[in-house]
């Protein structure tokens, strides 16, 4: 089955430490997405990829990276800069051209600080 | 620049009650819009988009939606309301002619009492 898998399910980050989400996707898609997700602000868009090596910052890129080596692949890094990583990470994909924009969705990586 | 906005950050509706949540877009051009669900700790999952054609878009799980042009609104309904669509509801926009990069509502969650 074609999907977007995100890992680990749980992170866990000590002080001063990077830590670096998988999001690796099976459908063919161009275009991934990275976003985060607190209560009640909805989901904010952190770094975006439209082709292997090239990427372009969301609206909260501060604190984060990204690289895009492979097309199946975007891993996310949150560094010891991001002073308040608690929160639900998204990783999503899509077509960039056909499929009107249709951003599809892995699980979710659940980050929290020790 | 686009924005969505979902009124009412909680609805609850009993059992075989109709569902309304509400969305409104802000944006200069023609937009793709789409509804997407979420279930506690999971990742978002597409229910219907609007791009171009009929304007009554139908989904998965018996919700459908109305792209109003001239009330620049892309309310969700479903006619009876089950257990199970208890979620939280996220109305999302995409302009046209942009990279695929989508604005999201602040979501709707969506109670569903006996």
């Amino acid at each position: 089955d074609g999907g977007i898998t995100q890992s680990p399910k749980y992170l866990f980050r000590k002080e001063g430490q990077n830590v670096t989400l998988s999001c690796e996707q099976n459908l063919n898609h161009d275009a991934m997405y990275w976003y985060r997700q607190d209560p009640g602000q909805g989901l904010r868009l952190i770094y975006y990829s439209q082709i292997v090596n090239d990427f372009q910052k969301g609206d909260i890129a501060e604190g984060y990276s990204v690289s895009r080596e492979k097309k199946e692949s975007f891993p996310l890094t949150v560094t010891s800069a991001q002073k308040n990583p608690t929160a639900f990470y998204l990783c999503a994909s899509s077509q960039t051209s056909g499929g009107r924009g249709t951003q599809y969705f892995g699980p979710g990586t659940r980050l929290l600080v020790l | 620049a686009q924005s969505v906005t979902q009124l009412g950050s909680h609805v609850s509706v009993s059992e075989g009650a109709l569902v309304l949540l509400r969305c409104n877009y802000s944006s200069s051009v023609p937009p793709y819009l789409f509804w997407y669900v979420q279930y506690p700790n999971q990742g978002l999952q597409l229910l219907l988009k609007y791009t171009t054609g009929a304007t009554l878009v139908k989904g998965i799980n018996g919700f459908e939606a109305e792209f109003k042009k001239s009330e620049t609104s892309f309310h969700l309904t479903k006619p009876s309301a089950h257990m199970s669509d208890a979620a939280e509801y996220f109305c999302a926009v995409r302009n046209t002619g942009t990279a695929s990069k989508l604005t999201f509502g602040t979501g709707t969650r969506l109670q569903v009492t006996l």
